[in-house]
């Protein structure tokens, strides 16, 4: 069975630390793997989406990194803001036309 | 812009009756929409996959004749709840694109369905 598992479930770091949320999948046969922000109450964001073949992905604060071969990514968060509280989603896809297997998240709390 | 439009946000309905829930995909043709749930706290899981001008197809433990989905045309799928009851009220969430490996796959905004 593919799974997705998120560590850890929650974490609470005061504002302008760096942090690192997980994410493993059991099956590294993955077409890409992308990670989501999903705010109370609200849809998703795609933040990052990183192909099979890529290694990293960055945008500004944000850094994803994939390892295949051990079936992990990892999130990586810069100088956090209050304003980066939110969930965090990692999702992976197995094939073209083929839904998301979602980890159940990170809820992240930065403290001002 | 939002790429995939999905209407209601949010609403409530009276046990019993059923809820239509749309999904637009505004800038490109979607001929595969999948729709998810997601109860307080839980992660996102699979209900269906709709297909444009095909039957969907639904995750074990999904009621299809519950959860009526029609994808009529490449930009819109829709999920209808019929007969709600209390325990179906969670939120509710399609997605479109992806089909290529560099693909991001986009989400609408989802919808609250509550029902008393």
């Amino acid at each position: 069975k593919q799974e997705v598992t998120q560590i850890p479930a929650a974490l609470s770091v005061p504002e302008g630390e760096n942090l690192v949320l997980n994410c493993s999948f059991t099956d590294s046969a993955i077409y890409n793997l992308q990670w989501f922000r999903q705010d109370p109450g609200k849809g998703l964001t795609s933040l990052l989406l990183i192909q099979s073949s890529q290694r990293e992905q960055t945008s500004g604060r944000l850094n994803a990194s994939l390892d295949k071969s051990s079936g992990r990514s990892t999130l990586y968060i810069a100088a956090s803001q209050p304003g980066d509280s939110a969930t965090y989603l990692c999702a992976v896809k197995y094939s073209g036309n083929t839904p998301l297997v979602f980890g159940k998240g990170t809820r992240l709390s930065v403290i001002a | 812009g939002a790429v995939v439009s999905q209407h209601p946000s949010r609403v409530i309905c009276k046990s019993g009756t059923s809820v239509k829930i749309e999904c637009r995909s505004l800038d490109f043709q979607a001929t595969t929409m999948f729709w998810y749930r997601q109860f307080p706290k839980q992660s996102l899981m699979l209900m269906a996959t709709s297909n444009e001008g095909s039957k969907a197809t639904y995750e074990q433990g999904v009621e299809k004749d519950k959860f009526l989905i029609n994808h009529a045309s490449l930009t819109l799928s829709t999920l209808t709840v019929t007969s709600a009851h209390p325990e179906d009220s969670s939120f509710y969430i399609c997605s479109a694109g992806g089909a290529g490996p560099g693909n991001t796959i986009y989400f609408g905004e989802g919808s609250w369905l509550t029902v008393v």
